[in-house]
This record gives C-alpha cells, sequence and structure tokens, in this order.
C-alpha cells in the first residue's frame, strides 16, 4: 500500500541554521499539508499546497517557512534561520483530489539547540 | 479560527471494556470531521471521515456518530484490546478553508 514518506526522521540543528524537511507524498494526490507538533501540545496546521502554489496557510507560517514541489515527486518544508521554539514533530499529509482523507507521513523530528 | 476540544485527554480501560470520548467543534461553517488513530512513532491513521449529520460510521469494533447542529462527535470502542492503545485526534474542517484544526487528541491505554 503506497504511503507518505519523509526524511530525516530526526534533525538536530544550531540556532539561526536554515534546514529542509523532506517529504513524498503519494503519487497520485494532489493537495499536500505540512503539521507541527511540539512536544505536549496539539497537532498545528501549517501550510496546504495544490497546483504549485499555498492554498492556505496559518499565523505560524510566516516569512521564515516556505515549502517547495521542486521535482513532482519530492514536497519540502524549509525553514530559513531556525529558532529554539521551532523543535517539534513535523508532519507532511497528502490527499487525492475526490477524498478529504488525509494520509500522513511518519514525522521528522526537529531539534533546535 | 475554529477551536476543537476532545475529553477526556487520558483513559485507562481494562482488555474487554467499551468506551467512548468525545469530540467538539463550533457547528457554524462546519464542512467535515475526521478522527484520527495515532500510535506512538508511528503515522496518524485515518479512521473516519464524516460530514452528514446524523452520520454514523462503523470499521470493526470502532463506531463513530456526528451531530453537526450541537458540534460533537462521539468516538466509540467496544471489547477494548490492548493494540486498541492510542491516541485518537479528531480533527474538524470548516467551509472556508481548506485547513484541519486538530483537538488535543484522548490518549487511551488498554490494559491487559
Amino acid at each position: 500500500e503506497p504511503e507518505v514518506t519523509q526524511t530525516p526522521s530526526h534533525q538536530v540543528t544550531q540556532m539561526g541554521q536554515e534546514v529542509i524537511l523532506r517529504c513524498v507524498p503519494i503519487s497520485n494526490h494532489l493537495y499536500f499539508y505540512w503539521y507541527r507538533q511540539i512536544l505536549g501540545q496539539k497537532v498545528e496546521f501549517l501550510v496546504s499546497f495544490y497546483n504549485n502554489e499555498i492554498s492556505e496557510k496559518s499565523e505560524i507560517f510566516d516569512d521564515q517557512f516556505s515549502v517547495e514541489r521542486p521535482d513532482g515527486s519530492n514536497f519540502t518544508l524549509k525553514i530559513r534561520s531556525t529558532k529554539l521554539e521551532d523543535s517539534a514533530m513535523y508532519f507532511c499529509a497528502s490527499r487525492p483530489a475526490d477524498r478529504h482523507e488525509q494520509f500522513f507521513g511518519p514525522g521528522t523530528r526537529l531539534t533546535v539547540l | 479560527i475554529l477551536n476543537v476540544e476532545q475529553s477526556p485527554q487520558s483513559l485507562h480501560v481494562q482488555e474487554g471494556d467499551s468506551t467512548n470520548f468525545t469530540c467538539s467543534f463550533p457547528s457554524s461553517n462546519f464542512y467535515a470531521l475526521h478522527w484520527y488513530r495515532w500510535e506512538t512513532a508511528k503515522s496518524p491513521e485515518a479512521l473516519f471521515v464524516m460530514t452528514l449529520n446524523g452520520d454514523e460510521k462503523k470499521k470493526g469494533r470502532i463506531s463513530a456518530t456526528l451531530n453537526t447542529k450541537e458540534g460533537y462527535s462521539y468516538l466509540y470502542i467496544k471489547g477494548s484490546q490492548p493494540e486498541d492503545s492510542a491516541t485518537y485526534l479528531c480533527a474538524s474542517l470548516d467551509n472556508y478553508g481548506q485547513n484541519f484544526v486538530f483537538g488535543p487528541g484522548t490518549r487511551l491505554s488498554v490494559l491487559p
């Protein structure tokens, strides 16, 4: 059964560094999402992406964040200059056009030191 | 901005017990409610997508109901098993956008 995959599973970085989190959505899906969960808190929506552009974004998704679908298979989340408070699990999800059910990846744990 | 709540926050039951928990969400501009099951170190797994008032869905021993007028959904597990231990998340989608707002989850532990 096809799955959403994410790499790396765990990323440790220094404050101020740029990180890129990678996701490979399920191949026939057209809608893509990033979420994060800070330890002990709710899962929070970051951004949704469709037809090569952002369709919705939350207040969390400020100028430090960007998303890209560079090659038709990968979907990346870039954080330009990481802060301590960016430490969280980051989940990618995708869904096909005809269903609202989202399929989640296993997550990337980002630790900012 | 949606505010989705779930109760209880955590729950311990004995194997074989039946249990249920609640998700509440704003009833105005409701579009869909999703339930996810999330085991530690795994991806959240979609259980149900519910859209219509009065919807009831079932998957094995797990079922869910939806009341869009009063803004709540119940998830029921019949005859809980240790493998049901997980966090159960609900997420509400309104008709203004495509983003989900997740509840904080109910952490279920089923003791053998």
